[in-house]
C-alpha cells in the first residue's frame, strides 16, 4: 500500500469546518483513499472513501486532487464529538484485505 | 443493529500466563480481522479469516499467538506465555464480502501484562 503523510495534530473551533490533509504521492491507479477515525477508547470507525472523484456522505466530504497525490477530509460543522484521531489510508479494494494505519492526525475541537 | 463485541474489555495478567480474547462479529459478516494497537500508534494488522479459514497472518503474529474461528462465527485470539511487550489494545473487526470497503471495529480488549 502507498504510504500516507498526515499532520500530527490540529485544532478546530466548534461549529467551523475542519479540514484534514493527507499526502499520498506514491498512490497507484487502483488504490482508494479511505478515512477512518478513532475516538478515545473506541475502535476505529469508517468515515468515507474515494478513488478519483470527490465524495460526500452524512459524516464528511472527501476532496481528492486531480493528480491523486493528496486529499482533504472535510467535517463541515465540527462538534466536540468529532475530537478523535483521524487516519488516512490508501488501499486497493481487492487482493488486500488489511487496513494499514499510520499514526493519524489528532483533531481537537475547541469549544 | 448489534455491532462487533469483544470480551473481556480489560485483562490484567502476569508475565508467562496465557490469555484468551473473544470476538463476536456482526451477524452474517463472513470476514473477521484482528489488529493490535500500542499506545500512540495506529492499529496493526495481525490476521484475518474468511468464514472459518485463516487466510493471512502478519509477521507480528509470533508462534505464541493463535487465532481460531471454528464455526465461521465468533473468533478467539490466544496469547501463550505472555510478555510485557504484549501489552496493547487488541481490536477485532468484521466485514461482508471480498474486498469489502468498510470494516466494522469492536471496542477492543486492553491487555496489561505485569
Amino acid at each position: 500500500d502507498a504510504k500516507t503523510t498526515q499532520p500530527t495534530s490540529m485544532d478546530c473551533a466548534e461549529g467551523r469546518a475542519a479540514n484534514l490533509p493527507c499526502n499520498h504521492s506514491t498512490i497507484s491507479g487502483n488504490e482508494y483513499v479511505y478515512w477512518y477515525r478513532q475516538i478515545h477508547s473506541q475502535g476505529p470507525q469508517y468515515i468515507i472513501h474515494g478513488l478519483k472523484n470527490n465524495e460526500t456522505n452524512e459524516m464528511a466530504s472527501l476532496i481528492i486532487t486531480e493528480d491523486r497525490k493528496s486529499s482533504t477530509l472535510i467535517l463541515p460543522h465540527a462538534t466536540l464529538r468529532d475530537t478523535a484521531v483521524y487516519y488516512c489510508i490508501v488501499r486497493v479494494d481487492f487482493g488486500n484485505e488489511k487496513l494499514t494505519f499510520g499514526t493519524g492526525t489528532r483533531l481537537t475541537i475547541i469549544p | 443493529d448489534t455491532g462487533v463485541s469483544q470480551n473481556p474489555r480489560h485483562k490484567i495478567t502476569k508475565r508467562g500466563q496465557n490469555v484468551t480474547f473473544r470476538c463476536d462479529p456482526i451477524s452474517e459478516h463472513n470476514r473477521l480481522y484482528w489488529y493490535r494497537q500500542t499506545l500512540g500508534q495506529g492499529p496493526e494488522f495481525l490476521t484475518y479469516f474468511q468464514n472459518e479459514a485463516q487466510l493471512e497472518k502478519s509477521r507480528l503474529l509470533s508462534d505464541r499467538f493463535s487465532a481460531e474461528r471454528p464455526k465461521g462465527s465468533f473468533s478467539t485470539l490466544e496469547i501463550q506465555r505472555t510478555e510485557q511487550g504484549d501489552s496493547a489494545m487488541y481490536l477485532c473487526a468484521s466485514s461482508l464480502g471480498q474486498g469489502a470497503r468498510t470494516q466494522y471495529f469492536g471496542p477492543g480488549t486492553r491487555l496489561l501484562v505485569l
